[in-house]
């Protein structure tokens, strides 16, 4: 079965700073794609930045950033200078072929002023 | 406006009914998904569906039921045999295969 592990349930840094969100996935197969998604207080879900499996480039989106790392089935999401309006629940997911997007237990983040 | 909109945003149930979650999407999307959210457990899938008159079950299908019947429609049922159906349930569709899904804003269930 496929899975996807987020080994933080919470983390705090203080505004500014850079933080590191931890995921692992588990599959057999060689090409997928990977997400991770934003849920703030309002619980409305999203997207932050996507991965594409084939591609080895790290994608970016302003200050967020992946480490996708194939091999060892890993894909963090680094957020750079960190603001109060990052304080949100993190999921990491990942979606086979057959369309079926899986996703993590999630990651609250709280960023400090 | 275009988007997914899940209705309605609370709701109440006795235990023992049966209650059906209503999920639209005007976006043309082909897939479509329902998720079950507990605290501490992430998002769990129950069903999806990729194209109108089918689906595949999730994770979690035991006491759910689904349908697509229509491309912009896939309402969710919560029969009585699910054991704790309180919950946040939440819609999501896809426009394109290997795409990101979009998110309604769920819908909170409360049995008493």
């Amino acid at each position: 079965a496929q899975t996807v592990t987020q080994s933080q349930p919470e983390m705090s840094v203080q505004e500014a700073e850079t933080v590191t969100l931890s995921c692992t996935y588990d599959t057999s197969e060689s090409n997928y794609y990977l997400f991770w998604y934003k849920q703030p207080p309002s619980r409305q879900m999203i997207l932050v930045i996507r991965q594409e499996a084939y591609k080895q480039q790290n994608a970016t989106e302003n200050r967020f950033s992946v480490n996708f790392q194939k091999a060892a089935k890993s894909f963090s999401l680094k957020i750079s200078d960190s603001q109060l309006g990052d304080t949100a629940m993190y999921f990491c997911a990942f979606m086979n072929r057959d369309d079926k997007i899986i996703f993590g237990k999630g990651t609250r983040l709280h960023i400090l002023p | 406006d275009g988007g997914i909109t899940q209705s309605p945003k609370y709701l109440f149930r006795k235990e023992g009914q049966n209650v059906t979650l209503s999920c639209e999407q005007n976006l043309n999307h082909d897939a479509m998904y329902w998720y079950r959210q507990d605290p501490g457990q992430g998002l769990r899938l129950i069903y999806y569906s990729q194209i109108v008159n089918d689906f595949q079950k999730g994770d979690i299908a035991e006491g759910y039921s689904v349908s697509r019947e229509k491309k912009e429609s896939f309402p969710l049922t919560v029969t009585s045999a699910q054991k704790n159906p309180t919950a946040f349930y939440l819609c999501a569709s896809s426009p394109d295969p290997n795409t990101e899904a979009f998110f309604g804003q769920g819908t909170r269930l409360t049995v008493v």
